[in-house]
């Protein structure tokens, strides 16, 4: 089975802190994803990266950066928390030539 | 025109009883199909995904796609206290870096 695994199941940050959110998965995937989701709104897309070092903005990658070193880990980058980035923060995986994404458990954050 | 349209319930039904969850689509460029369950407080599980058009059956669930009329549905038959969870659609476009669109989720509760 494919696991995708976050490094917080819970983070409580305040405004202004620079917030690092880690994603791991074990299945050698070229394709990951960082989205949020907020009710009334459902998933939205914040970066994407198909490769190594290679990144894509999303639909809302204002306040956000992302980080691609190795294959298998994707960090996402809150350079300055503030209290509207108070989320769930999901990650998914997908391989190359497939087109199903398999996601992590989530994180939830809080910014107070 | 939102590119996907999913309602969001909350949809209460007792147990024993068949679901209907729907999401139509404006994009005819989607080829791929899924439907995600989501339990409060984790992240999605990929529950079916389809290709063509007809319909695709696992166990209880049955997914059904018609491109024609830009309409995807989920059946749940037999529901039981356990499906209670948020329910999302999800599609793709071939060669879009699998970007995948959602719907913004139906909440079901299946009550004993």
């Amino acid at each position: 089975d494919v696991k995708v695994t976050q490094s917080s199941r819970y983070l409580v940050k305040r405004t202004g802190e620079k917030v690092f959110l880690e994603c791991v998965q074990d299945m050698d995937h070229e394709n990951m994803f960082w989205y949020r989701q907020d009710p009334g709104l459902g998933l939205r897309l914040i970066y994407f990266s198909y490769d190594v070092k290679m990144k894509e903005k999303g639909d809302i990658p204002e306040g956000y950066s992302v980080s691609r070193e190795k294959k298998e880990r994707f960090s996402l980058i809150l350079e300055s928390a503030s209290t509207n980035q108070t989320s769930m923060y999901l990650c998914a995986s997908i391989a190359g030539g497939g087109e199903t994404q398999y996601f992590g458990p989530g994180t939830r954050l809080l910014v107070l | 025109q939102k590119e996907v349209e999913q309602d969001p319930g909350p949809l209460s039904v007792p147990e024993g009883a068949i679901v209907s969850l729907n999401c139509t689509y404006s994009n005819s460029a989607f080829q791929y199909f899924m439907w995600y369950r989501q339990y409060s407080r984790k992240g999605p599980e990929l529950l079916m995904y389809t290709y063509s058009s007809g319909n695709k059956e696992d166990g209880r669930f049955t997914a059904q796609v018609d491109k024609s009329s830009k309409y995807i549905s989920l059946f749940i038959r037999d529901s039981q206290p356990s499906d209670s969870a948020t329910y999302l659609c999800a599609m793709v476009s071939g060669g879009s870096n699998y970007k995948l669109t959602f719907g913004k989720g139906t909440l079901l509760t299946v009550n004993p």
